[in-house]
């Protein structure tokens, strides 16, 4: 249950547009998923978050879909923003409370 | 919200030395807290939950005499990072558990550079 330390796959996307980032996750009796954005230099911050019981959540220009049968997450951001840029991770919870990152993807938002 | 700081923010030492940082929950007791590393333009891979008052569980693969972990309090968790190597050289980002919505959410500190030369 570790996290792949592969470099970060990227993604360009035009300012307005809508993206999408993808995540495939490791363990099938992960209950809980969220997504984090990480901006430089900084730490992991919270976007949204959904739960194994559950293939959809909506937020605020994010959604996310989740597909335990192929264990794949996607999200959505609609109408995306320079601000938007970032690189983004998705994170299941095992049982215990440990989360365990993806891989990560580089999304950089052209103007 | 709940804050989580950590302790310097950056850090230079030299090989063979030893650092320490602190994370801390800033408005909230936390009960677990997380360490992670991460390589540049890697992900963050986990590498000990901390538990108030017990010892550290160590991912797999982390030398847990190398990366001592101490969680003397409910709003405390220290890394110290023993004999210091260039290799050891990441950023260390801390985390703690609390609760939101009836559930448990983790709150991330800003991270801390560290560079061992």
């Amino acid at each position: 249950g570790e996290s792949v330390g592969l470099h970060l796959p990227t993604l360009s996307v035009q300012e307005g547009d809508n993206s999408i980032i993808n995540c495939a996750y490791s363990n099938s009796a992960s209950d809980y998923f969220i997504w984090y954005k990480q901006e430089s230099g900084k730490g992991p911050q919270f976007i949204i978050d959904i739960r194994s019981n559950m293939d959809k959540r909506q937020g605020q220009r994010v959604t996310v879909l989740l597909n335990k049968t192929v264990k794949h997450l996607s999200l959505q951001i609609a109408a995306t923003q320079p601000g938007d840029s970032a690189v983004y991770f998705c994170a299941e919870r095992y049982t215990g409370n440990q989360f365990y990152f993806g891989t990560g993807t580089s999304l950089t938002v052209i103007p | 919200g709940a804050v989580v700081s950590q302790h310097p923010s950056r850090v230079i030492c030299k090989s063979g030395t030893s650092v320490k940082i602190e994370c801390r929950s800033l408005d909230f007791q936390a009960t677990t807290m997380f360490w992670y590393r991460q390589f540049p333009k890697q992900s963050l891979m986990l590498m000990a939950t901390s538990n108030e008052g017990s010892k550290a569980t160590y991912e797999q693969g982390v030398e847990k005499d190398k990366f001592l972990i101490n969680h003397a309090s409910l709003t405390l968790s220290t890394l110290t990072v023993t004999s210091a190597h260039p290799e050891d050289s990441s950023f260390y980002i801390c985390s703690a558990l609390g609760t939101s919505g009836g559930g448990y959410e983790q709150y991330f500190g800003p991270g801390t550079r560290l560079t061992v030369t």
